[in-house]
């Protein structure tokens, strides 16, 4: 579990502030993604990245940019956040053999906007 | 394009009883199919890939290309495995099917 952490674990937030969510891995995985968890509909993904400097858009990527400098931190920014962005965001992370891998998870961020 | 759907948002079922969890599939290629769990207060985990083929927790699940299924299997449910179960293709996850195991 170590393996993969998220900070803050807890955020509250008004409306029209950025804030920015960071993932850090230690096991040097190569892809890692951003998810977040809503009633109703489960884990969309937001973004990914399969490599430093590597990311592409998921499925719910509106109002949210990324960014990889280095293979172990992931970070997530709501530019100006939102009410409808008030969730649970999951990081998470996969070796990279094969794009159809097991993924491992952070233990996810709670945020809310207000 | 995937998709993953997950016809049932909550389950109950006694302690004891089978639970079968349904999960069907759209997808082009070959799928590789996933189950996670999420118990409560902990991150989500992998509990069972199709590649695999085994049995964790008791739990089994069969890949029927015919008709796009991944259903999860359990012949004795135990109270421990009330948990949030997501089933996933690639990056593509289901809304998710909350099981509750009653004593």
């Amino acid at each position: 579990d170590a393996g993969i952490t998220q900070s803050p674990r807890h955020k509250v937030t008004e409306t029209g502030t950025p804030v920015t969510l960071r993932c850090h891995q230690t096991e040097n995985h190569r892809y890692m993604y951003w998810y977040r968890q809503d009633p109703g509909h489960g884990l969309r993904l937001i973004h990914y990245s399969y490599g430093v400097k590597d990311t592409d858009k998921g499925e719910v990527s509106d109002g949210y940019s990324v960014s990889r400098s280095k293979t172990e931190d992931f970070l997530l920014t709501l530019e100006s956040a939102t009410s409808s962005q008030t969730s649970v965001y999951f990081c998470a992370m996969s070796p990279g053999q094969d794009p159809q891998e097991t993924q491992y998870f952070g233990p996810g961020t709670r945020l809310l906007v207000l | 394009a995937q998709r993953v759907t997950q016809p049932e948002k909550l389950l109950s079922v006694f302690k004891g009883a089978p639970v079968e969890l349904k999960c069907n599939y759209s997808y082009s290629g070959s799928p590789e199919l996933f189950w996670y769990v999420q118990y409560s207060r902990q991150r989500l985990q992998l509990l069972l890939r199709h590649i695999s083929r085994e049995s964790i927790k008791g739990f089994t699940a069969d890949l029927n290309k015919g008709e796009t299924s991944f259903h999860l299997k359990k012949p004795f449910a135990q109270e421990e495995d009330s948990a949030m179960y997501y089933c996933a293709l690639i990056r593509s996850f289901g809304a998710g099917t909350t099981v509750t195991v009653r004593a």
